[in-house]
């Protein structure tokens, strides 16, 4: 089946780090790309939607100045969490989609767990 | 009252007991997606379906589109099958975008 590679799986940095989380689709072109985040005993919240070679769509309490996101190629998109403060550390997870219809499969990383001291 | 509602949140079984899984939405879908994710964090698709019923080994998943329910059912279960079961719509409110319930977390014990 389709593999979607997440990377790192696990950051520990201090305060006022700056973070790339890279998301890949490994065998299929991934038009859009979604980012969600997960606090422990919580469900995923979508913070972002990018689609390929287009900015991001964030949602609604997102900032997008904080969470910056690139999808410049069909198999690459980046989540950079810019000055990182302990109220950002959580479960970080990315999910692919291919072209065509939007009711598509996601195909999901394995996700980062992102600690900030 | 959120979009997508699951039943059981907790639910603990015996290994080789029949397991159900309960899914209920309130929005017109043009999907329903089961997911399994595992204790480190990383998610499974299991199903997508529109209608019907789909079955992937011990897993079976069905859908009533009249009366906006979904079940996933695990026979002969496992405790490798222990993880929390999501279950998702796409459309409804949110097109394209998955909305989520809130999830059944799933422990079977040897």
């Amino acid at each position: 089946g389709a593999v979607v590679s997440q990377h790192p799986s696990r950051v520990i940095c201090k305060s006022g780090t700056s973070v790339k989380i890279e998301c890949r689709s490994l065998d299929f072109q991934a038009t859009t790309m979604f980012w969600y985040r997960q606090f422990p005993k919580q469900s995923l919240m979508l913070m972002a939607t990018s689609n390929e070679g287009s900015k991001a769509t964030y949602e609604q309490g997102v900032e997008k100045d904080k969470f910056l996101i690139n999808h410049a190629s069909l198999t690459l998109s980046t989540l950079t969490v810019t000055s990182a403060h302990p109220e950002d550390s959580s479960f970080y997870i990315c999910s692919a989609r291919g072209k065509g219809a939007s009711n598509q499969p996601q195909h999901f990383g394995d996700g980062t767990r992102l600690s900030i001291l | 009252k959120n979009e997508v509602e699951q039943s059981p949140q907790n639910l603990t079984a015996q290994e080789g007991e029949f397991i159900t899984i309960n899914c209920s939405y309130s929005v017109g879908i043009s999907a329903l997606h089961w997911l399994q994710q595992h204790p480190g964090g990383g998610i499974v698709s299991l199903f997508m379906l529109s209608s019907g019923k789909k079955k992937h080994g011990r897993l079976i998943a069905t859908i009533n589109i009249q009366e906006k329910h979904s079940s996933l059912h695990i026979t002969a279960s496992h405790p490798r099958d222990s993880a929390v079961y999501i279950c998702a719509v796409t459309g409804g409110t949110s097109y394209g975008k998955l909305t989520f319930g809130q999830g059944t977390i799933l422990t079977v014990h040897p």
